[in-house]
C-alpha cells in the first residue's frame, strides 16, 4: 500500500471551503485513494474514494491529479462539526479492504 | 439509518483477567474488523473476519486475542490474560463487501486495564 503524507494540522473559517492535501508518490496502478474522517475519539467515518477520476458525493469532492501522485479533499463549506482528524489512505483492490491510518490531518473549522 | 453498536462502552478490568468485547455489525454485512487505538496515538488494524473465518490479522493481534462470530449478529473479540498495554478504544467495523463497499464503524469501547 501507498505510504501518504499530510500535513499534520489546518485551520479553516466556517462557512469557507476546506482543501485538504494528501501526497502518495509511491500509488500504485490498482491503488484507490480513500478519505475517512474521526471526529473527536468517534469511530471513523467514510467520506469518500476514488482512482483517477475526480469524485463528488453530499460529504465532499475529491480531486486526483492527473499522474495520481497526490490528492485533494475539499469539504465545500466547512462547518464546526466537521472539525475532525482527515485520514488519506491507499487501499489495493482485492486486499481485503484492511484500512492502514497514518497521523492524518487535524482540521479545526473556527468561527 | 444502519449503524454498528458495541458494547459496553466502557469495560475496566484487572491485569490478566480475560475480557470479552461484544459488537452487532449491520445486519446484511458480511466483512467484519476489529481496529484498536491507544489514546494519542493512531487507529491500528487488528483482524478482518469473513465466511467465519480470519481473513488477515496484523502483528499485534497474537495468541492473546480471538474472534468470533458465535450467531447470526454478533462478532466478538477476547482478549485472555490483559495487559496494562491493552488499554485503548476498540473498534469493530463491517461492511458488505470486502473493498469497494466503505466500512461502517462502531463507536467503540474503552478497555482500562488496571
Amino acid at each position: 500500500d501507498a505510504k501518504t503524507t499530510q500535513p499534520p494540522s489546518m485551520d479553516c473559517a466556517e462557512g469557507r471551503a476546506a482543501n485538504l492535501p494528501c501526497n502518495h508518490s509511491t500509488i500504485s496502478g490498482n491503488e484507490y485513494v480513500y478519505w475517512y474522517r474521526q471526529i473527536h475519539s468517534q469511530g471513523p467515518q467514510y467520506i469518500i474514494h476514488g482512482l483517477k477520476n475526480n469524485e463528488t458525493n453530499e460529504m465532499a469532492s475529491l480531486i486526483i491529479t492527473e499522474d495520481r501522485k497526490s490528492s485533494t479533499l475539499i469539504l465545500p463549506h466547512a462547518t464546526l462539526r466537521d472539525t475532525a482528524v482527515y485520514y488519506c489512505i491507499g487501499l489495493v483492490y482485492n486486499q481485503g479492504g484492511k484500512l492502514i491510518f497514518g497521523q492524518g490531518t487535524e482540521l479545526s473549522v473556527k468561527p | 439509518e444502519p449503524e454498528v453498536t458495541q458494547t459496553p462502552s466502557h469495560q475496566v478490568t484487572q491485569m490478566g483477567q480475560e475480557v470479552i468485547l461484544r459488537c452487532v455489525p449491520i445486519s446484511n454485512h458480511l466483512y467484519f474488523y476489529w481496529y484498536r487505538q491507544i489514546l494519542g496515538q493512531k487507529v491500528e488494524f487488528l483482524v478482518s473476519f469473513y465466511n467465519n473465518e480470519i481473513s488477515e490479522k496484523s502483528e499485534i493481534f497474537d495468541d492473546q486475542f480471538s474472534v468470533e462470530r458465535p450467531d447470526g449478529s454478533n462478532f466478538t473479540l477476547k482478549i485472555r490474560s490483559t495487559k496494562l498495554e491493552d488499554s485503548a478504544m476498540y473498534f469493530c467495523a463491517s461492511s458488505y463487501s470486502g473493498f469497494f463497499n466503505e466500512q461502517f464503524f462502531g463507536p467503540g469501547t474503552r478497555l482500562t486495564v488496571l
